[in-house]
C-alpha cells in the first residue's frame, strides 16, 4: 500500500494562477481532509470530506475548492492563488471517524 | 483560547533524560491523537487512544479522560526523537481534527 499520496512536494505560483493539490488514498478511507499548516498557528481544516460526493467547509475554506468524485482521490484546487496561500498543505485519510489519521507528506507552496 | 493546549512550546533535553509533553482540550471527543513531524518531513501518527495508557517502544501515552488530558512521555531520549510532536482530537459529531500547535523536542547528544 502506498497509503496517502500527494502530489506535488513543492510548487511555486504567480498571484492569480490556480492549480490544483492532488491528495490520493488506496486504503479505501472514508474520511478525507486538507489542512493547512503556517508557522506558530498549527494545523487548520480547509475542507474534508466523509465520503464519495459529499464535501464540507473547515475552518479556512476560502479560495479552496474541492471535490470527491471516488473513494481514493480528494483534490484541492487554488482558484487564483494569493501571497496568503503560501503554506505547507497536507491531506489526510482515516477509515472512520475514530481511527488512525494517515497524512500525506505534504506540498509546500509558495506565491509570489 | 484554543481547544487543544499543548505545553510546553519548546523542550530541549540531554539524550538519556525522560520527556514529558502535556496536551489538555476543551470539546469533547472521541479520540485524542499524537503525531510525530520531523523537520521539512511529513506528519506521522505515533498514538490514538480514548482512554488508558498505550505503549510503542520508548513512548508511552496516557489519558485522563475526566481532567480532559493527556501526556506524551518518552524514556531514554535520543537526539532522532527531535522533532515537533502534536496532539490532536477528532469529535463525535465531525469528521476532522482539531490541532494542537505543537511541541518543538531538541535532544542534544
Amino acid at each position: 500500500n502506498a497509503g496517502v499520496t500527494q502530489t506535488p512536494k513543492f510548487q511555486v505560483l504567480k498571484t492569480g494562477q490556480s492549480m490544483t493539490l492532488q491528495c490520493a488514498q488506496d486504503m479505501n478511507h472514508e474520511y478525507m481532509s486538507w489542512y493547512r499548516q503556517d508557522p506558530g498557528m498549527g494545523l487548520r481544516l480547509i475542507h474534508y470530506s466523509v465520503g464519495a460526493g459529499i464535501t464540507d467547509q473547515g475552518e479556512v475554506p476560502n479560495g479552496y475548492n474541492v471535490s470527491r468524485s471516488t473513494t481514493e482521490d480528494f483534490p484541492l484546487r487554488l482558484l487564483s492563488a494569493a501571497p496568503s496561500q503560501t503554506s505547507v498543505y497536507f491531506c489526510a485519510s482515516s477509515l472512520f471517524r475514530e481511527t488512525e489519521a494517515f497524512f500525506g507528506q505534504g506540498t509546500r507552496l509558495t506565491v509570489v | 483560547k484554543n481547544e487543544v493546549e499543548q505545553s510546553p512550546q519548546n523542550l530541549t533535553a540531554q539524550e538519556g533524560e525522560f520527556i514529558t509533553i502535556n496536551c489538555s482540550y476543551s470539546v469533547g471527543i472521541s479520540a485524542l491523537h499524537w503525531l510525530q513531524q520531523h523537520p521539512g518531513g511529513g506528519i506521522v501518527s505515533l498514538f490514538m487512544l480514548s482512554s488508558g495508557k498505550k505503549k510503542h517502544g520508548r513512548l508511552i501515552a496516557t489519558i485522563n479522560i475526566q481532567e480532559k488530558h493527556s501526556s506524551l512521555h518518552i524514556t531514554a531520549s535520543h537526539p532522532r526523537d527531535s522533532a515537533v510532536y502534536i496532539c490532536a482530537v477528532s469529535r463525535p459529531t465531525a469528521g476532522n481534527l482539531i490541532f494542537g500547535k505543537g511541541t518543538k523536542l531538541s535532544v542534544k547528544p
